[in-house]
């Protein structure tokens, strides 16, 4: 059965940190792996990863993955208050979004 | 805005009720997707409709029914549920055969059921 598992479930830290947030899978016909923020309601889209050792990056958001050991992070420097949320990692299989698998999230608690 | 119109944001029902949950995308997708978020669990797939043809249904209890009149709208009705199912209920839509086919979610319907 096709897994996802996030770590942690949860972390507080304070503005200014840096944090690293884990995903690691386990797929049948791996495709891509996506990172979502889920502030309040909807998730948005932050990336999509295809290849191991290549860096996406936006801004102060950076995540790579790694084929070979299944697994993703997604680091987030100079943390602030709008970065609290819930942060979701899925895996996509062959046969496109109706195979994307979730894990329960990272919920991340920047303070002041 | 993500594209994607889940209405209502807020239903209390009690388990004898009837009620529908209503979606529209606005990106000119062919796919649509009603997701299921209970606490502490991850987000479930429900149903899939691609170019208006149900193309799964992950084993969801009869109670919960869907509509997808156009590739721009869907629904999902609802009766006769239990407290268990009260949950967060996503809607998202993407476009299929691209190779790019990240979901674009909704803010979703936050559903009690009493």
């Amino acid at each position: 059965e096709d897994k996802v598992v996030q770590s942690p479930l949860s972390l507080v830290v304070h503005e200014g940190d840096t944090v690293t947030l884990n995903c690691s899978y386990e797929v049948t016909n791996f495709r891509s792996l996506l990172w979502y923020k889920q502030e309040k309601k909807a998730p948005t889209f932050l990336f999509m990863l295809t290849s191991s050792g290549i860096e996406k990056k936006s801004g102060r958001l950076s995540s790579i993955l790694d084929k070979k050991e299944l697994f993703s992070i997604l680091n987030i420097t100079a943390t602030q208050t709008g970065d609290s949320a819930v942060y979701l990692c899925a895996v996509e299989a062959v046969g496109g979004s109706e195979k994307l698998v979730f894990g329960k999230g990272t919920k991340l608690t920047v303070n002041p | 805005e993500t594209g994607v119109t889940q209405t209502p944001r807020h239903l209390v029902m009690g388990m004898t009720n009837k009620k529908s949950l209503k979606c529209e995308q606005h990106l000119g997708h062919n796919a649509m997707y009603w997701y299921k978020q209970s606490a502490k669990k991850p987000l479930e797939l429900m149903f899939v409709y691609n170019f208006k043809e149900q193309t799964e249904n992950n084993s969801v209890p009869s109670r919960f029914s869907p509509e997808c009149p156009n590739s721009s709208h869907l629904f999902l009705h609802l009766h006769t549920l239990q407290p268990e199912d009260s949950a967060l209920y996503l809607c998202a839509s993407s476009q299929v055969g691209t190779g790019d086919e990240k979901l674009f979610f909704g803010s979703g319907t936050q559903l009690s059921v009493l």
